[in-house]
């Protein structure tokens, strides 16, 4: 059972702003910084966002991270098809144990 | 260009026992955590462990200490997750992934690279 929090789902329609909520504690996103990853349907989940708002190489700008204390968000700007698919937040706790978001799954209307 | 490839698909009864791998190329193996991640059929990512091939050193998730064992091999640059007494609800499928660890006044970690995942079946 995930301690960090997403909503189940979100949509938009092609070229809207997206934006997803990660929920945790003092003890995980409070004192460590989170990434996220964009799972396709059928693959293995990508590296989307590391340490807050840091985009890996290829990845295109119209993703982006933030971090307000116990919490965080990633927000999709210009959405467009190829970006529906499972969204996770992922953070450590103080223990060094390794936590994943529940999951958004993001629809293109 | 760094890869981690896994095993193929895995079909097993109750109570078998069960090793899958997870080979690394393209970078030092022996330089990076290597973790594994479960994904039952139409759920979400739950990670379950973490191994450094250098040393062994181990971490398990509260959920998954003594369900499975983390293993790794430095001299074919290949990890391992076994299980000695399959259920059914260890269907599911599993992928390793990189980790990365950036030291600073906050510690940046995070997964970079996955392999394709292994998918687990546990029928009678």
């Amino acid at each position: 059972q995930s301690v960090l929090t997403q909503p189940p789902s979100a949509s938009g329609t092609p070229g809207q702003r997206v934006t997803i909520s990660c929920s945790g504690s003092s003890s995980n996103i409070g004192s460590n910084t989170v990434n996220w990853y964009q799972q396709l349907p059928g693959t293995a989940p990508k590296l989307l966002i590391y340490s807050n708002n840091q985009r890996p190489s290829g990845v295109p700008d119209r993703f982006s991270g933030s971090k307000s204390g116990t919490s965080a968000s990633l927000a999709i700007s210009g959405l467009q098809s190829e970006d529906e698919a499972d969204y996770y937040c992922a953070a450590w706790d103080d223990s060094l144990n390794g936590l994943f978001g529940t999951g958004t799954k993001v629809t293109v209307l | 260009e760094v890869q981690l490839v896994q095993s193929g698909t895995e079909v097993k009864k109750p109570g078998e026992s069960l090793k899958i791998s997870c080979k690394g190329s393209g970078y030092s193996f022996t330089s990076y955590w290597i973790g594994w991640v479960r994904q039952m059929p139409g759920k979400g990512l739950e990670w379950m462990g973490i191994i450094h091939p250098r040393d062994s050193d181990t971490r398990y998730s509260p959920s998954f200490q003594g369900q499975v064992t983390l293993s790794a091999d430095k001299s074919i640059s290949t990890a391992y997750l076994q299980w000695s007494s399959l259920k059914a609800s260890d269907t599911a499928m599993y992928y390793c992934a990189r980790r990365i660890t950036i030291f600073g006044v906050v510690t940046q970690r995070y997964f970079d690279y996955w392999g394709q995942g292994t998918l687990v079946t546990v029928s009678s």
